[in-house]
């Protein structure tokens, strides 16, 4: 089945600093990697996603990059501010089916 | 509201009792799943619907039941379950292939 890889489990940046995630897939199928952002208590929520046809989508703060060839994508927040910090998640749809999730990055910004 | 309504939010059970959990989607989705969220797997596929057929069940302990009755419900019935299965279940429905994903706020589960 497939397996998403996703790099740090924590991070803790400085506010205005930018803050990386990472991760990789197995699936060669997969066509569609989302990623999710956490807060305490509640549901996750789609902060962005990017289609494999495409190699880098950006809105405002946030971008997402895709390297299909060596399978992985990459979650990239600028001036990060203290309300970005949350748990994110990165995901791919192996057969073109359900999310498979990767284990979580906590992520804090320090004010 | 973002469309995908599940109830109870939170729940106590005793290991020998029977429940169920319950979600609705408004979003005119054709697949809806089930997660469970814990700190030592923190989204585990538990099942998968697609146009009310269950098309995936990730090697879940037969104490969970799921039963799909139609695009918009889906319900995951609870029986003889253990502490370990404490956790917070979430629901989800999206299109076919996983886009537009969207969770509903889930329920947290107690088993004492």
């Amino acid at each position: 089945g497939e397996n998403v890889e996703q790099h740090p489990s924590t991070l803790s940046v400085q506010e205005g600093d930018s803050a990386v995630i990472k991760c990789t897939y197995s699936d060669s199928a997969s066509n569609y990697f989302p990623w999710y952002k956490q807060e305490l208590g509640k549901r996750p929520q789609l902060i962005i996603d990017i289609r494999s046809n495409v190699g880098e989508k950006k809105d405002q703060r946030i971008a997402v990059t895709l390297n299909k060839t060596a399978k992985h994508f990459s979650l990239h927040i600028t001036e990060t501010q203290p309300e970005d910090s949350a748990v994110y998640f990165c995901a791919a749809n192996p057969g073109r089916r359900a999310l498979t999730f990767g284990s979580g990055t906590r992520l804090q910004v320090q004010p | 509201e973002t469309g995908v309504t599940q109830t109870p939010r939170h729940l106590v059970m005793g290991m020998t009792n029977k429940k169920s959990l319950k979600c609705e989607q408004h979003l005119g989705h054709n697949a809806m799943y089930w997660y469970k969220q814990s700190a030592k797997k923190p989204l585990e596929l538990m099942f998968v619907y697609s146009l009310e057929e269950r098309v995936e069940n990730n090697s879940v302990p037969s104490r969970f039941s799921p039963e799909c009755p139609n695009s918009s419900h889906l319900f995951l019935h609870l029986h003889t379950l253990q502490p370990e299965d404490s956790a917070l279940y979430l629901c989800a429905s999206s299109q076919e292939g996983g886009e537009g994903y969207t969770f509903g706020s889930g329920t947290r589960l107690t088993v004492v």
